[in-house]
C-alpha cells in the first residue's frame, strides 16, 4: 500500500463549476497535510496547509481533513481555467515520514472554459 | 523574501561528465531536502538535511550521486559519472524545523543527460 494515495485522474470539469480532489494515507500517525499545485514545467507551490480535523477555507480552496477516515482532500470552488494543473497531496509528521513529506502521485487536473 | 534558489536551471551535459547543482535555501530554514522527478517516478525523495548534517540519503539511488551542505545557506548534489537516465528536473525545498513547518520548493534543474 501506497503511503499517500490520490484518486489518479485526469479530472476534468467546467469553468465555474467544483473540482474535488481526494487523498487517502496510511501512516495513521501523520500530523500534518499539505496540497500543493504544480503547473507544468514549474515547481511545486503550496496552496493549502491542514493540520486539524475538519475544514479550512482559503479563497476559492478548502481543505478538508478526517484522521480517523485517514482522509485528506481538497475542494476548489468556482474553477477556472488557470486552475489546471497537476496538484499533489502529501503528509508529514507520522512514523513512517517524519520530518520528510511523503506525495502521491499528483492528479491532473483540466478546467474548460 | 527571497524564496529558494537553484542554479543552474538547465543542465545539459554528455554521459560521464560530472554534473554538479546548486542551492541556496531560505535564509533561517533548519531543513533542507532534494527531490528528482520524472513522468515515470514522479517525485522522489533523494536526502535530506537538518541543521547541514543528512538525516535520510535512502533515496539517492546509487554511489555516483552525493550530496554535501557545507554550511547554512548552501547545499550541492552532484552526479558522477552522469548516465542518461539521470535526467530528471531535480528540485530543492528548504523548510523551518517542527511539526506543520510548511516546506518551499526553488525553480528545479532540468537535467539532460546525452
Amino acid at each position: 500500500q501506497k503511503e499517500v494515495e490520490q484518486n489518479s485522474g485526469p479530472l476534468s470539469v467546467p469553468e465555474g463549476a467544483i473540482a474535488s480532489l481526494n487523498c487517502t494515507y496510511s501512516d495513521r500517525g501523520s500530523q500534518s497535510f499539505f496540497w500543493y499545485r504544480q503547473y507544468s514545467g514549474k515547481s511545486p507551490e503550496l496552496i493549502m496547509s491542514i493540520y486539524s480535523n475538519g475544514d479550512k477555507e482559503d479563497g476559492r480552496f478548502t481543505a478538508q481533513l478526517n484522521k480517523a477516515s485517514q482522509y485528506v482532500s481538497l475542494l476548489i470552488r468556482d474553477s477556472q481555467p488557470s486552475d489546471s494543473a497537476t496538484y499533489l497531496c502529501a503528509g508529514s509528521g507520522g512514523e513512517t515520514s517524519g520530518s520528510r513529506l511523503t506525495f502521491g502521485e499528483g492528479t491532473q487536473l483540466t478546467v474548460n472554459p | 523574501d527571497a524564496g529558494v534558489i537553484q542554479s543552474p536551471r538547465h543542465e545539459v551535459t554528455e554521459m560521464g561528465q560530472e554534473v554538479t547543482l546548486r542551492c541556496k535555501p531560505i535564509s533561517g530554514h533548519d531543513y533542507l531536502f532534494w527531490y528528482r522527478q520524472t513522468m515515470m517516478r514522479g517525485l522522489e525523495l533523494l536526502i535530506y538535511f537538518n541543521n547541514n548534517v543528512p538525516i535520510d540519503d535512502s533515496g539517492m539511488p546509487e554511489d555516483r550521486f552525493s550530496a554535501k551542505m557545507p554550511n547554512a545557506s548552501f547545499s550541492t548534489l552532484k552526479i558522477q559519472p552522469s548516465e542518461p537516465r539521470d535526467s530528471a528536473v531535480y528540485f530543492c525545498a528548504s523548510r523551518l524545523a517542527g511539526i506543520g513547518y510548511e516546506q518551499y520548493f526553488g525553480p528545479g534543474t532540468r537535467l539532460t543527460v546525452t
